[in-house]
């Protein structure tokens, strides 16, 4: 069945690091890839998504890169600051009928100032 | 942006009891969700729901689960009776409508954390 994997269940860095989110999908379909990020007390919220394979989608200094060859959606940002603590959810919906989204297990971010 | 509004934010149930969760949706979206989240582990999906129907659900959603919305007002998840299995954080979300389909973007609630004791 259709899934996504992060690898990472949290991930520690110090403000102005580098960050990398590890995500991988499977699925038969054609999907569209999402990053939702879910601050403490909230419910998650969309910070980007990509429709076509091969394309970049960026969001207030995130990118992601939808790579179909490696079945990827890796999210990054050059240098991370407090306040993008939380968690990040990699997503993905097929867009040829089934409209069920599926959501990794999400990456929980922690910054040290 | 939209919000969604949930209500309680938190609710603590004896086992066996019914409980109802409501969802305020984004005011003109019409198409709408529940997910369930255990402490710690993934958001799972529960059932999606447009036009005053299941459209689809999960093994997740069991036969004590129901979802409606009366007359355009709250949609409810209502679970009768609970088990100590539902504790869990559920999520509703909902999304517009465009040329028939769902959109693809989902607005959440912050979620309402079921305890049953």
């Amino acid at each position: 069945g259709d899934s996504v994997i992060q690898m990472q269940g949290q991930v520690t860095l110090s403000e102005n690091d580098f960050l990398f989110i590890n995500c991988t999908y499977s699925t038969t379909g054609y999907p569209t890839l999402f990053w939702y990020v879910q601050y403490s007390g909230e419910g998650p919220q969309l910070l980007l998504q990509v429709t076509t394979a091969n394309n970049k989608g960026s969001s207030r200094g995130f990118e992601a890169t939808y790579d179909k060859g490696t079945t990827s959606f890796h999210l990054q940002k050059t240098s991370v600051q407090e306040i993008d603590s939380a968690v990040y959810y990699c997503a993905m919906r097929d867009r040829t009928g089934n409209y069920k989204y599926v959501f990794g297990a999400g990456t929980r971010l922690k910054v040290i100032a | 942006g939209p919000k969604v509004l949930q209500i309680p934010s938190h609710q603590i149930i004896d086992m066996g009891q019914m409980v109802t969760l409501n969802c305020d949706p984004v005011s003109n979206h019409l198409y709408f969700y529940w997910y369930k989240q255990i402490l710690g582990q993934q958001m799972e999906f529960l059932v999606n729901f447009y036009n005053g129907k299941v459209m689809e659900k999960s093994k997740l959603f069991k036969d004590q689960f129901s979802v409606e919305r009366p007359d355009g007002s709250y949609f409810t998840l209502k679970i009768q009776p609970t088990a100590l299995e539902d504790s869990a954080v559920y999520f509703c979300a909902s999304s517009l409508i465009a040329w028939g389909v769902p959109a693809e973007t989902l607005y959440f609630g912050s979620g309402t954390r079921l305890t049953v004791l």
